[in-house]
């Protein structure tokens, strides 16, 4: 029962450098999204998607892009990775992203420490 | 917009006592949920409680309660006989209702227990 699972856990990346954050889910949840956690700052929403062909942005998007091409699957991109992106990055989902119960709590993956040089 | 504060950075309790995180939440949303975390220091975030804006009970799950005040908007977490696992930090967070919900977290408390 893998749940969401994260891939790198550690990058260090230098100024400039591209790469992708993997994420995938086994739960068949329409729902799902990539936020960063910053010290002092909570969990901030990058990008979200409510299903296969469909993104949108969140609170802070700039430096990040995003597809959904699966169900599955929801990589994170950063084309010209700078210093202000070091962070943690948590990849999470759940069944409908129109619900508020219990049930639509989100699952999340173990995170990616990424450091920019 | 949705939004959360978290007013303790910081607290500490001793083991086997009870202690309350405070949250409040703003929304225009007319339904909304209310959610806790914990992050130990191994950094995966563990869903503890939910508490539904139209519920009529607090919402309690184990050791945990949520002691949850529409009218002032405010959803404390309570956990009770504390224990040393219980060390990490907690945020509070809300999903609206509506399509494409998006959880919006607070900055969280560190939670400490000592002996």
């Amino acid at each position: 029962n893998a749940g969401v699972t994260q891939t790198p856990k550690f990058q260090v990346l230098k100024t400039g450098q591209s790469m992708t954050l993997q994420c995938a889910q086994d739960m068949n949840h329409e729902y799902m999204s990539w936020y960063r956690q910053d010290p002092g700052m909570g969990l901030r929403l990058i990008h979200y998607s409510v299903g296969a062909g469909i993104t949108d942005q969140g609170e802070v998007p700039n430096g990040y892009n995003v597809s959904r091409s699966t169900t599955e699957d929801f990589p994170l991109r950063l084309l010209s990775a700078a210093p202000s992106q070091t962070s943690v990055y948590f990849c999470a989902s759940s069944y409908s992203p129109t619900g508020i119960g219990a049930n639509e709590k989100l699952f999340f993956g173990s995170g990616t420490q990424l450091s920019v040089l | 917009a949705q939004k959360i504060t978290q007013t303790q950075p910081g607290m500490f309790v001793q083991e086997k006592e009870a202690v309350t995180l405070d949250c409040t939440y703003d929304t225009s949303d007319p339904s909304y949920g209310l959610f806790w975390y914990k992050q130990p220091s191994s950094g995966e975030m563990i869903f503890l409680i939910y508490q539904g804006s139209y519920d009529q009970q607090n919402a309690t799950e184990g050791r945990y309660s949520l002691n949850f005040q529409k009218a002032r908007k405010s959803a404390n977490l309570v956990i009770s006989a504390s224990q040393l696992g219980d060390s990490a930090m907690y945020f509070c967070a809300m999903r609206g209702g509506g399509t494409a919900s998006k959880l919006t977290f607070g900055t969280g408390t560190r939670l400490q227990v000592t002996l």
